[in-house]
């Protein structure tokens, strides 16, 4: 595996679901980002770590949850999440996080649907 | 922080260059200009970044005007595996940790 990878693809739940998604980097970073895309909305970053350590939290409710057991993974743990929370995940990863050169790799998402 | 402006969408035909433009008039002296693009149910992907100087790789080139208010993307010989919606970015500042503050974008449609 190469890049950034994330599973699942594609989730459906319903809002009293807990489910996980998953976000692997190859590529030796110390940053990962978790962005949420909703339909004709710009990306909103939702979450960044450094170095395993959680440094940006953009005011996301708390029905969203982070972990960062080591560099190169990154969770998203979910639950009771409402309909409007249906948007593609993004996981994304740099080398630094701090900079004011810092090129991110995204993976290719996960496409949730809460029903 | 900086924000940009771009057109909604625009067509180019396959074979010919695309020029995207981009405004970016706030842009501060030591702000990055970022372009990524995102094709269809995949997430973006990194294209070019400049500050002042022009800059080319193996995908675009990228031209800055002089006083850095505008940026105009060129991809030399447009295929139809371009269509995408292509981000113009500017870094936000330290006072936002640097974030990439993403926009609408443009919607470039390579026609056959």
């Amino acid at each position: 595996e190469t890049g950034v990878t994330q599973t699942p693809r594609h989730l459906v739940m319903g809002m009293t679901n807990k489910k996980s998604l998953k976000c692997e980097q190859h590529l030796g970073h110390n940053a990962m980002y978790w962005y949420k895309q909703s339909a004709k909305k710009p990306l909103e970053l939702m979450f960044v770590y450094s170095l395993e350590e959680r440094v940006e939290n953009n005011s996301v409710p708390s029905r969203f949850s982070p972990e960062c057991p080591n560099s190169s993974h990154l969770f998203l743990h979910l639950h009771t999440l409402q309909p409007e929370d249906s948007a593609l995940y993004l996981c994304a990863s740099s080398q630094v996080f701090f900079s004011s050169y810092n090129e991110q790799f995204f993976g290719p998402g996960t496409r949730l649907t809460v029903l | 922080d900086a924000k940009t402006t771009q057109p909604t969408s625009m067509d180019c035909a396959e074979g010919r260059a695309a020029n995207l433009p981009c405004n970016h008039s706030t842009i501060s002296g030591n702000e990055y200009v970022y372009w990524y693009r995102q094709i269809h149910s995949q997430g973006p992907q990194y294209i070019i970044h400049g500050l002042k100087n022009n800059e080319t790789n193996e995908m675009a080139s990228l031209i800055i005007t002089e006083d850095r208010k505008s940026s105009t993307l060129i991809l030399p010989h447009a295929t139809l595996r371009d269509t995408a919606v292509y981000y113009c970015i500017v870094r936000g500042s330290l006072d936002s940790n640097y974030q990439l503050i993403w926009g609408a974008g443009t919607k470039l449609i390579i026609k056959p």
